[in-house]
């Protein structure tokens, strides 16, 4: 079974601190996996994903992640946060080595960034 | 503009009626998935379809029927509403590159 952890509901931040929010995953076999955002109200729009190669994967709006293997996470970072930052961000896995045609999603991360 | 569209946007229902909650996408996507989105819980996978004809239970499939008669449409259908499935619903679809997915704007239901 493939699953997906996001151990902080809430991640405050000032405007221009570096951000993390964070990720682990489990699988059996290979990770597909992916970071969201969702602003209020609004459905969710695709950040980045990492399938194979470079361990840090870069995105949309200055965000990257970094995969991880041995620790199974797969981090968000962006090295300087925007106000306009503050959103709901979700992380989400797809067991590729199992054949799994599921997207898993984890309980999701609310950022609010602090001018 | 290409992506992936749902309707109603919103809609209340009585407990008991039933409706359909409609999927189209335009990006030849194989794969398809409806999931809800709870406070605090997520987005849970309700039902999933790897392709035209094909259907499959996720996470939380209690209380809900799906199809996919032609690949562009995802239809799920609550057969018989319950204030427990008061949430918002989101389509996905994904195609088999792997470039990711698409979700659409999503689909308030309020059940009273």
């Amino acid at each position: 079974a493939q699953s997906v952890a996001q151990p902080e509901d809430q991640v405050n931040v000032a405007e221009g601190n570096p951000l993390t929010v964070k990720c682990t995953y489990s699988v059996s076999g290979n990770p597909y996996l992916f970071w969201y955002v969702q602003y209020p109200n609004r459905g969710l729009q695709f950040l980045l994903k990492y399938i194979t190669g470079d361990n840090l994967v870069k995105g949309s709006y200055g965000f990257e992640a970094e995969f991880n293997k041995s620790q199974t996470s797969f981090h968000l970072k962006k090295p300087s946060a925007l106000v306009s930052d503050s959103a709901l961000y979700f992380c989400a896995v797809r067991d590729l080595g199992a054949g799994s045609y599921q997207l898993t999603f984890g309980k999701g991360t609310k950022l609010s960034v602090i001018p | 503009n290409a992506g992936v569209t749902q309707t109603p946007k919103f809609r209340v229902l009585k407990t008991g009626q039933s409706m359909t909650l409609l999927c189209a996408q335009d990006m030849n996507h194989e794969y398809m998935y409806w999931y809800r989105q709870d406070p605090g819980m997520g987005l849970r996978l309700i039902h999933y379809s790897v392709g035209e004809g094909t259907t499959a239970k996720g996470e939380v499939p209690d209380g809900y029927n799906v199809s996919r008669l032609k690949k562009q449409n995802f239809l799920l259908g609550l057969e018989s509403a319950a204030p427990s499935q008061t949430s918002v619903y989101f389509c996905a679809s994904g195609g088999q590159s792997l470039h990711g997915y698409t979700f659409g704007s999503g689909t308030r239901l309020t059940v009273v």
